[in-house]
């Protein structure tokens, strides 16, 4: 069955630190992925997608490039902000499914 | 208002209660989703409906009872709930599949029974 993999958290990082939430994932088809950003008290927020290989989504800051060869969508930010701690998941669905396979999480920190 | 809203924000109930989950989306969207997140497990997808027919009952206890009237409402019914019930309940919207579009979420209704 379809599955994803998040590297493991807490993530701790410094302000103006570069991120990288690594995410993994096995699937019969050609998935579409997506990370969801939860904030404190508050539900999931679609951060970006992407919908083929090579596709790369960006938001915020953070982007994500589609590698089919490596089965991988991992996160990434050049500079990150205290604003940026949240919850970061990382989800496919694959086309005509439409059941959204969510990654266990990673918890970020960012300290000033 | 737009995007999805969910009310109430937190609930807390006895055992014995009865209380309801309303979840409502802005967006024109075909098919609506229920899921439960509990502290430290995976986000669960608990039901799904498409043009307001329940498409997929993952395995819930029917102390939880659906109801969806219209594509833009989504209702959660609760009944002799137990503590283990205790969770944060998340409604999402999507067109008629999420594919890729993606879910959309409201904010939650977190559920303390006591």
């Amino acid at each position: 069955g379809n599955s994803v993999t998040q590297m493991e958290g807490p993530v701790t990082l410094s302000e103006e630190a570069f991120l990288t939430i690594n995410c993994t994932y096995t699937a019969t088809g050609y998935p579409s992925l997506f990370w969801y950003v939860q904030y404190p008290g508050e539900g999931l927020q679609l951060l970006l997608k992407a919908t083929k290989a090579d596709d790369k989504g960006s938001n915020k800051g953070f982007e994500a490039t589609y590698r089919k060869e490596t089965t991988s969508f991992h996160l990434e930010k050049g500079s990150v902000q205290v604003s940026d701690s949240a919850v970061y998941f990382c989800a496919l669905s694959d086309r005509g499914a439409q059941k959204l396979v969510f990654g266990q999480g990673t918890r970020l920190t960012i300290n000033p | 208002e737009t995007g999805v809203t969910q009310t109430p924000r937190h609930l807390v109930m006895g055992m014995t209660n009865k209380k309801s989950l309303k979840c409502e989306q802005h967006l024109g969207h075909n098919a609506m989703y229920w899921y439960k997140q509990s502290a430290k497990k995976p986000l669960e997808l608990m039901f799904v409906y498409n043009f307001k027919e329940q498409t997929e009952n993952n395995s819930v206890p029917s102390r939880f009872s659906p109801e969806c009237p219209n594509s833009s409402h989504l209702f959660l019914h609760l009944h002799t709930l137990q503590p283990e019930d205790s969770a944060l309940y998340l409604c999402a919207s999507s067109q008629d599949w999420a594919g890729g579009g993606g879910q959309y979420f409201g904010p939650g209704t977190r559920l303390t029974v006591t």
